[in-house]
C-alpha cells in the first residue's frame, strides 16, 4: 500500500532554532502534499497545501515565512519551522496522495516538536 | 471549505458496549472519510463514503452515510480494547486538503 515517511519523528531544540521536517511519498508520486498541526487532544489543523514546482498555499493564519514549505520533486516536501519558539511547539504531520486521485489520505508518522 | 461538526468529543465506554461517533455539515458533502488515531500515532485511513444513503461495513464497524450527505455515523459493535483512539470524520480531499472533525475520543473501561 501507499506509504508515507516523515522525518525526523521527534525533535527537541531551544528557542530561536530552525527546524526541517521531510514528508516522501516512497511508492507513489505526489503532486499535493499537505501539512498538518495537531496540538494535544485536538483535531488536525490544515497549514499549508504544498504543490511540486510551485508555491504552497497556506491556510488563513498561518505564517507563511515561519513555515516554509518546500515541494522540490513528486515525492518531496519540506517544512521548515523558521526561528522557533514554544508556542510552535506541537505534532506535524504530513499527508498525500497518489496524483490524480480523490480518496485516502496516506499520513506520515509524524513529528513532535518541542521547543523549549 | 467544507467544515464538519463531530460529536461527542469523548465516549466512555465499559468494553463490551457499542459505540457511535456522528458527523454533520451544513453543506452537502461529496464524500466523507473516516480515520482513526491511536495516542501517539498518526491518523489512519479507515474508509471512504460517497454516494447518499451508502452503508458499509467492516468486521464490528458500520459506517453510513446519509441520505442528504449532510451527515455520517461510525458505530462499532461489542467495542474491544483495541479500538481506544479518536476516530475522525473527514470532509474533502483530493487537492483542496481534508477537514477533519473534532473527533471523539473512545474510552474504554476493562
Amino acid at each position: 500500500g501507499a506509504v508515507v515517511s516523515q522525518h525526523p519523528s521527534r525533535v527537541i531544540c531551544k528557542s530561536g532554532t530552525s527546524v526541517k521536517i521531510e514528508c516522501r511519498s516512497l511508492d507513489f508520486q505526489a503532486t499535493t502534499m499537505f501539512w498538518y498541526r495537531q496540538f494535544p487532544k485536538q483535531s488536525l489543523m490544515l497549514m499549508a497545501t504544498s504543490n511540486e514546482g510551485s508555491k504552497a498555499t497556506y491556510e488563513q493564519g498561518v505564517e507563511k515565512d515561519k513555515f516554509l514549505i518546500n515541494h522540490a520533486s513528486l515525492t518531496l516536501s519540506t517544512l521548515t519551522v523558521t526561528s522557533a519558539h514554544p508556542e510552535d511547539s506541537s505534532f506535524y504531520i504530513c499527508s498525500a496522495s497518489a496524483v490524480g486521485v480523490v480518496g485516502p489520505m496516506h499520513f506520515g508518522d509524524g513529528t513532535r516538536l518541542s521547543i523549549l | 471549505g467544507q467544515q464538519v461538526m463531530q460529536i461527542p468529543q469523548y465516549q466512555h465506554v465499559q468494553e463490551g458496549e457499542d459505540f457511535t461517533t456522528y458527523c454533520n455539515s451544513s453543506t452537502t458533502l461529496s464524500n466523507i472519510q473516516w480515520y482513526k488515531q491511536r495516542p501517539g500515532g498518526h491518523p489512519v485511513f479507515l474508509i471512504q463514503l460517497v454516494k447518499s444513503g451508502e452503508v458499509k461495513k467492516q468486521k464490528r464497524l458500520t459506517f453510513q452515510f446519509g441520505e442528504a450527505k449532510k451527515n455520517s455515523s461510525l458505530h462499532i459493535t461489542a467495542t474491544q480494547t483495541t479500538d481506544v483512539g479518536t476516530y475522525f470524520c473527514a470532509a474533502g480531499g483530493g487537492a483542496d486538503g481534508l477537514t477533519f472533525g473534532k473527533g471523539t475520543h473512545l474510552i474504554i473501561q476493562p
